[in-house]
């Protein structure tokens, strides 16, 4: 089945980039996405990347997309404490059928004052 | 307005009994989903409908009984809880559930604890 692996945690201190990576195995996947989750709180959806593209940005974010390697990546620019929260790598097939995204382990940013 | 809503947000309770989660969307969704977040914030899947009709059911406890009474509703049913059922329950809705870009939108979870 399909597989989203990401590191567990990550530390950085404030006004760094923080990298966030990410491996997926399901070559079909079409939709690739990034989710927040901050304490006690659902997930949010941040980005999202189609599989034809190699990158987005959107203000502080930017996504970088290596479908050859199946590797996800979400860098945060100027990290703020805000951003100290949960971040999930998904991913959505294009089966034709209806949508399973299929989450990764989540990766928890600690960003240091 | 929430658009995802989930009732209780707290839920503690003792082996072996019977308990209900519910949830609301108010986003004119057509598709709702479960999902467990366990200790480790491992997140899966368990059920998703579309117009109250199942479309996903992963391999879930038969104990496990999602209702779906109307298009903006999803609850779910746990018979006989056990400890290992103690986890963060998600609900979640997208607009048509279809294969491609669909954003889902998540409650702000029910935290189930079985003693």
């Amino acid at each position: 089945g399909e597989d989203v692996e990401q590191s567990l945690f990550l530390s950085v201190r404030e006004g760094d980039s923080s990298v966030i990576n990410c491996t997926y195995t399901d070559s079909s996947s079409t939709y690739l996405y990034w989710y927040k989750q901050e304490p006690g709180a659902g997930l949010q959806l941040l980005t999202y990347i189609f599989s034809n593209m190699d990158m987005k940005q959107d203000q502080r974010l930017t996504v970088l997309l290596n479908k050859k390697d199946k590797h996800l990546s979400l860098r945060i620019a100027d990290t703020q404490t805000g951003d100290s929260a949960i971040y999930f790598c998904a991913e959505s097939p294009n089966s034709g059928g209806y949508q399973k995204v299929t989450f990764g382990t989540g990766t928890k940013l600690q960003v240091i004052p | 307005d929430t658009a995802v809503s989930q009732t209780p947000k707290y839920l503690v309770t003792q082996m072996g009994n019977d308990k209900s989660i519910k949830c609301e969307q108010n986003l004119g969704h057509d598709t709702m989903y479960w999902y467990k977040q366990d200790s480790k914030k491992f997140l899966k899947i368990m059920f998703s409908y579309n117009n109250k009709e199942l479309i996903i059911n992963e391999t879930v406890p038969n104990r496990f009984s999602p209702k779906s009474p109307d298009k903006a509703h999803l609850n779910l049913h746990i018979n006989s809880l056990e400890l290992g059922d103690s986890a963060v329950y998600f609900c979640a809705s997208s607009q048509g559930g279809l294969a491609g870009k669909e954003t889902q939108y998540f409650g702000p979870g029910t935290r189930l604890l079985v003693l």
